[in-house]
């Protein structure tokens, strides 16, 4: 069966560091991935999509960034994080049949 | 483009009662539509989705939605609430087959809450 691990579950981190988030997916092949944000009391916002290896689409213009150097894995990543950054950051995978997401359990990011 | 409309921000429900959770979409082809469940500070899961055929889905946890195209709906409903159903639901309309598949805008979530 297929299973979505993110780390780490909950990140404090000042204001200016780097951040890097990750994200990997086992038990299937050629997934496409997913990063959103969810701000707190709100819905998701689709960052960034991946449908291969070094493919990232970004959605929304931000302080982050995506890489994807292996087929299932997917890394968030900020050289200098700012307060707005702070929420809730679920990874996604789905398949090209499937067409649902299956998601992680989180990464909870406060930037102080 | 497609977007997703939950119009109701809370519904509060006593246990036991029953519940209907409403999704209206916006989409130009026929519909992947689906619908969330999140527990506080964990990731989605799916309750349901609809691709085609019957237009009454049945999911888990004892949840079924209807398809609507008259109505562009998608609503979640539940005979008998349980305290435990207690959580936010999100509709999602997906972008069909291909290089987009998966790729789905979600409505801004229904928290629900349950009275015992």
């Amino acid at each position: 069966s297929q299973t979505i691990h993110q780390w780490p579950a909950t990140l404090v981190q000042p204001v200016g560091s780097p951040l890097s988030l990750e994200c990997t997916v086992e038990g299937t092949s050629n997934p496409n991935l997913y990063w959103y944000r969810q701000a707190a009391g709100r819905g998701l916002q689709l960052l960034f999509y991946s449908v291969g290896i070094g493919q990232i689409s970004s959605e929304v213009p931000q302080n982050l960034s995506a890489s994807r150097p292996q087929d299932r894995q997917f890394i968030l990543s900020s050289k200098k994080l700012l307060l707005s950054d702070s929420g809730f950051y679920l990874c996604a995978w789905s398949g090209l049949a499937a067409n649902e997401q299956f998601f992680g359990p989180g990464t909870r990011l406060t930037v102080l | 483009a497609q977007s997703v409309t939950q119009p109701d921000i809370h519904i509060t429900v006593s246990e036991g009662a029953s519940l209907e959770l409403r999704c209206n979409y916006s989409y130009g082809a026929t519909p992947y539509l689906f619908w969330y469940v999140q527990s506080p500070g964990q990731g989605l899961q799916l309750l349901l989705k609809y691709f085609s055929g019957d237009t009454l889905v049945q999911g888990i946890k004892g949840f079924e939605a209807e398809f609507k195209r008259s109505q562009s709906s998608f609503n979640l409903r539940k005979p008998s609430v349980h305290w435990s159903d207690a959580a936010e639901y999100f509709c999602a309309v997906g972008a069909g087959r291909g290089t987009n598949a998966g790729k789905s805008t979600f409505g801004d979530g229904t928290t629900l809450t349950v009275k015992p």
